[in-house]
C-alpha cells in the first residue's frame, strides 16, 4: 500500500500569511523529501531532510521531522500567490530495495 | 541537480494500441528507478520499482503484462502501456534514485500525459 497521508487536503490563505502542511508516514525512513507540483506539470524538488535531522530551512521554507511520531511538516512563510500549487511529501525507505512513496498531497491556494 | 529526460511529454493514442514512454538520466547512472501514475487531483501512485538488469517489481493492483517496464541500462528505462484503454489515460512520471543511505535523492522526469481515445 502507499505510504502516507497529508493534511490538510486543501488550504486557502491570504498572501503574506504562513502555510503549514503536515505529512505522516508508516515505516522507518532514510529521508523525507518535499515536492511542489503546479497543475498538470512535473514535480519540483523543494527540500530533503534526513532521518537524523530534525529541522531544515531553505529560503522561506522550513521543514521539521519527528521520526518518533513518523511525521513531518512544511512551513511556507510570507506566502505569495505564486506559491499556489500542490505539495507532496515523499519518503525514501528500504524494503527489499529502495522505495520512494508519496503522501496524498495538500492543495494550497494563496489568494492575492 | 541531476537531469532526467522523459518523452513524449504528451501522447494521444487510439484504444487498443500500445504506447512507449522513455525515461533517460542524462548525467548520472542509477540502479533503481520508479514509475508513477497520477490521476487528476490525486497523488502519485507507485506502479513499479525497477533495478537495472533485473525484472521490475510491481505494486499490488498493477498489471505487469499491461505495463511493461524495461530497465535496459543504468541510464534508460521504458514503460510500455500495451493495449491501452481510456481508463489508462493518466499522467505517468519516472524517477531515478541517486546517492545512497540517508542521502538518497530522487530525480524526476517531466511526466507524460497519456490520453487514450
Amino acid at each position: 500500500s502507499q505510504q502516507g497521508e497529508e493534511d490538510p487536503q486543501a488550504l486557502s490563505i491570504q498572501e503574506g500569511e504562513n502555510a503549514t502542511m503536515n505529512c505522516s508516514y508508516k515505516t522507518s525512513i532514510n529521508n523525507l523529501q518535499w515536492y511542489r507540483q503546479n497543475s498538470g506539470r512535473g514535480l519540483v524538488h523543494l527540500i530533503l531532510i534526513r532521518s537524523n535531522e530534525r529541522e531544515k530551512h531553505s529560503g522561506r521554507l522550513r521543514v521539521t521531522l519527528d521520526t518518533s511520531k513518523k511525521s513531518s511538516s512544511l512551513l511556507i512563510t510570507a506566502s505569495r500567490a505564486a506559491d499556489t500549487a500542490s505539495y507532496f511529501c515523499a519518503t525514501v525507505w528500504m524494503d527489499s530495495s529502495y522505495k520512494l512513496i508519496f503522501g496524498s498531497g495538500t492543495r494550497l491556494l494563496v489568494r492575492p | 541537480g541531476a537531469v532526467v529526460s522523459q518523452h513524449p511529454s504528451r501522447v494521444i493514442c487510439k484504444s487498443g494500441t500500445s504506447v512507449k514512454i522513455e525515461c533517460r538520466s542524462l548525467d548520472f547512472q542509477a540502479t533503481t528507478m520508479f514509475w508513477y501514475r497520477q490521476f487528476p487531483k490525486q497523488s502519485l501512485m507507485l506502479m513499479a520499482t525497477s533495478n537495472e538488469g533485473s525484472k521490475a517489481t510491481y505494486e499490488q493492483g498493477v498489471e505487469k503484462d499491461k505495463f511493461l517496464i524495461n530497465h535496459a541500462s543504468l541510464t534508460l528505462s521504458t514503460l510500455t502501456v500495451t493495449s491501452a484503454h481510456p481508463e489508462d489515460s493518466s499522467f505517468y512520471i519516472c524517477s531515478f534514485l541517486s546517492g545512497g543511505g540517508l542521502n538518497t535523492e530522487a530525480f524526476f522526469g517531466q511526466g507524460t500525459r497519456l490520453t487514450v481515445v
